[in-house]
């Protein structure tokens, strides 16, 4: 079945410590999108890939930041997580056709920091 | 800029009862409109979107909505509901190449 992959499902890592979270399509979609969802609230769009050319939140802070190698995968990078960076990270792909956009989500990776 | 309100924060219903979830949005262009559910620990799911056509439109677990242009609502509803319907419920307005959440509706559905 057609999908999107998140790597790991569960991420604990320490204050201050790099850590990387995967994405991986099969949907073949050109759209890659990370949100960050923390607790009862909507997810918060990060920044998103329209084929190779990244797109930046503007209130996304400096402390994320991700790359795409190719079509299939995409990888968030949090330099030096904070307290206030646990969340839940959800990626999502799509294909933009005539003005529209229909999200597909991953199941998440849940991000703690000690 | 678009913006959606779902009025509703959490909705308690009995097991086998009717329930509407409300959506409400604003924007100054066309939009495309959608239904997710998340439950407990995982993403979203899609349940139905409304692009054009019909304004009623049917989805997965048996949910519905119906798009009301001169209300600006999206009501997800389902006639009788189950104790798995138990999730998030957030709608989403995609518009100008971008999708805003609402702030979601928790549905508890009880035996």
């Amino acid at each position: 079945d057609a999908m999107v992959i998140q790597n790991p499902r569960y991420q604990v890592t320490q204050f201050g410590k790099p850590v990387t979270l995967s994405c991986s399509q099969t949907l073949n979609h050109n759209v890659m999108y990370w949100y960050q969802q923390k607790s009862s609230q909507a997810p918060k769009l990060l920044f998103h890939y329209y084929d190779k050319d990244f797109n930046n939140e503007a209130d996304t802070p400096d402390n994320f930041q991700s790359r795409r190698p190719n079509t299939s995968f995409c990888f968030l990078d949090i330099r030096s997580p904070g307290l206030g960076d646990a969340a839940m990270y959800l990626c999502a792909t799509s294909t933009r056709l005539a003005g529209t956009d229909t999200q597909y989500f991953g199941p998440g990776t849940r991000l703690t920091v000690l | 800029a678009q913006s959606v309100t779902q009025l509703d924060s959490q909705v308690p219903v009995f097991e086998e009862a009717p329930v509407e979830l409300r959506c409400n949005y604003s924007s100054s262009v066309s939009v495309y409109l959608f239904w997710y559910v998340q439950y407990p620990n995982q993403g979203l799911q899609l349940l139905l979107k409304y692009l054009s056509g019909s304004t009623l439109v049917k989805g997965i677990n048996g949910f519905e909505a119906e798009f009301n242009k001169s209300q600006t609502s999206f009501h997800l509803r389902k006639p009788s509901v189950h104790i798995s319907d138990t999730a998030e419920y957030f709608c989403a307005v995609y518009a100008g190449n971008m999708l805003t959440f609402g702030g979601g509706t928790r549905l508890m559905v009880k035996p």
